[in-house]
């Protein structure tokens, strides 16, 4: 059960786009089409942003859109807002476990 | 609406216990598996158990296995979280949450989050 692989953090300008990776193994990202992202805003529950690597729930803008290639997952988040500032997690399973990325904190510059 | 109230955190020593409960309401309880998800103070998520759908299994994090026990009672649209032996790093906010598709007893798509409650553990 080891935690997948996520960079500290990322930045960008309004109006950029900007790519956040997640590393598992062969056994979880690599294995599975269920990979999801979710967006924490200080002091506020996780919501989820992207689920099954590339799919967004109702009401998620489609600048946010994911991908996966072999063992590793990226959410790019398009043209950039302020609001988008927050921390960005991943998680995935194996079947009997679910893990999550350290998570990433995206700075809108 | 979805509705998922975590309660019973508090205060408590190292190497005591704590049961957390989660609400449930909004939607058909016996269709949906629940999780339990820690984040320690300004750290991130650490998924820690599930209970089925069904009732029938129940899967834990190699962190907890053996100490902490989830379980449900239809009766009251809620599930429990049983925690044994805590430790100092174990100071987290709890989240009850529920996965999103219906019938499926593990997936990592929490489609529901509960506001959470903080469990300190200290000396």
């Amino acid at each position: 059960q080891s935690a997948l692989t996520q960079p500290p953090s990322a930045s960008g300008f309004p109006g950029q786009s900007v790519t956040i990776s997640c590393t598992g193994s062969s056994s979880d990202v690599g294995n599975s089409n269920y990979v999801s992202w979710y967006q924490q805003h200080p002091d506020k529950a996780p919501k989820l942003l992207i689920y099954e690597v590339n799919q967004r729930p109702s009401g998620v803008p489609d600048r946010f859109s994911g991908s996966k290639s072999g063992n590793t997952a990226s959410l790019t988040v398009s043209g950039l807002q302020a609001e988008d500032e927050a921390q960005y997690y991943c998680n995935s399973y194996t079947g009997t476990s679910v893990m999550f990325g350290g998570g990433t904190k995206l700075t809108v510059l | 609406q979805v509705q998922l109230v975590e309660s019973g955190g508090g205060v408590v020593q190292p190497g005591t216990s704590l049961r957390l409960s989660c609400a449930a309401s909004g939607f058909t309880f016996r269709s949906y598996s629940i999780n339990w998800v820690r984040q320690n103070p300004g750290k991130g998520l650490e998924w820690l158990a599930v209970m089925s759908y069904d009732g029938s299994r129940t899967y834990y994090a190699d962190s907890v296995r053996g100490r902490f026990f989830v379980s449900r009672d239809i009766s009251k649209s809620t599930v429990y979280l049983q925690l044994n032996n805590l430790t100092v790093e174990e100071t987290a906010l709890y989240y009850c949450v529920r996965v999103q598709r219906a019938q499926k007893v593990i997936l990592p798509t929490f489609d529901y989050w509960g506001q959470g409650t903080l469990v300190t553990v200290s000396s």
